[in-house]
């Protein structure tokens, strides 16, 4: 079944120390997005790709790092220059429509949390 | 001014009842909008596109307002298994925004 693959699923994490969360899609969508929710609020857009080799930065992508090597792959590394790191992560593909539309879809997230 | 603002409710109704939701935003050039439904400590799932025309799907019934830049989801004969949060997305230039999500709680 073709999906979006995110791991781990959770982790904890010391301060001061860098974590990376993986994104596998088997969809062959061009463009892949991580973004981050915290509670009572909606998402927010950390880094994007459209095209492997190439991202850019979101609305909140101090402390964060990404890397598209890979058209399937999106990793997100979270530094310890981010001071808040604890929230749910969720990566994401998209793909245009008949419609002419991108819709999303979402991985099932990578819960970060730092003690 | 956030880009899409939506009530956080919660919207508590019995089953059998019809609700609506509301979203607005704020960038007449937007291009497309949705409404994705989201449970407790799951990720957002893709419940309907908005289309300019109005679209149904069952039960519910998304509306799109270009004009006053707002977008509507009717929900009709509510079901214990619609209790989720629902979030307003809108789309500009591969670049997508959302609410912060209305919660709704449906009880027998």
């Amino acid at each position: 079944d073709g999906g979006i693959t995110q791991s781990p699923k959770y982790l904890f994490r010391k301060e001061g120390q860098n974590v990376t969360l993986s994104c596998e899609q088997n969809l062959n969508h061009d463009a892949m997005y991580w973004y981050r929710q915290d509670p009572g609020q909606g998402l927010r857009l950390i880094y994007y790709s459209q095209i492997v080799n190439d991202f850019q930065k979101g609305d909140i992508a101090e402390g964060y790092s990404v890397s598209r090597e890979k058209k399937e792959s999106f990793p997100l590394t979270v530094t310890s220059a981010q001071k808040n790191p604890t929230a749910f992560y969720l990566c994401a593909s998209s793909v245009k429509q008949g419609s002419g539309a991108n819709v999303l879809t979402f991985g099932a997230g990578s819960r970060l949390t730092v003690l | 001014r956030k880009e899409v603002e939506q009530d956080p409710g919660p919207f508590n109704v019995p089953e059998g009842a019809t609700v609506a939701f509301n979203c607005t935003y704020s960038n007449s050039a937007s291009q497309s909008f949705f409404w994705y439904r989201q449970d407790c400590r799951k990720e957002p799932k893709l419940l309907m596109s908005v289309y300019s025309s109005g679209n149904e799907d069952g039960r519910f019934t998304a509306q799109l307002n270009r004009a006053s830049q707002y977008i509507s989801l009717l929900i009709r004969d509510s079901k214990l298994s619609d209790s989720a949060t629902y979030l307003c997305v809108v789309n500009n230039f591969n670049k997508f925004y959302f609410g912060s999500g209305t919660k709704l709680n449906v009880k027998p």
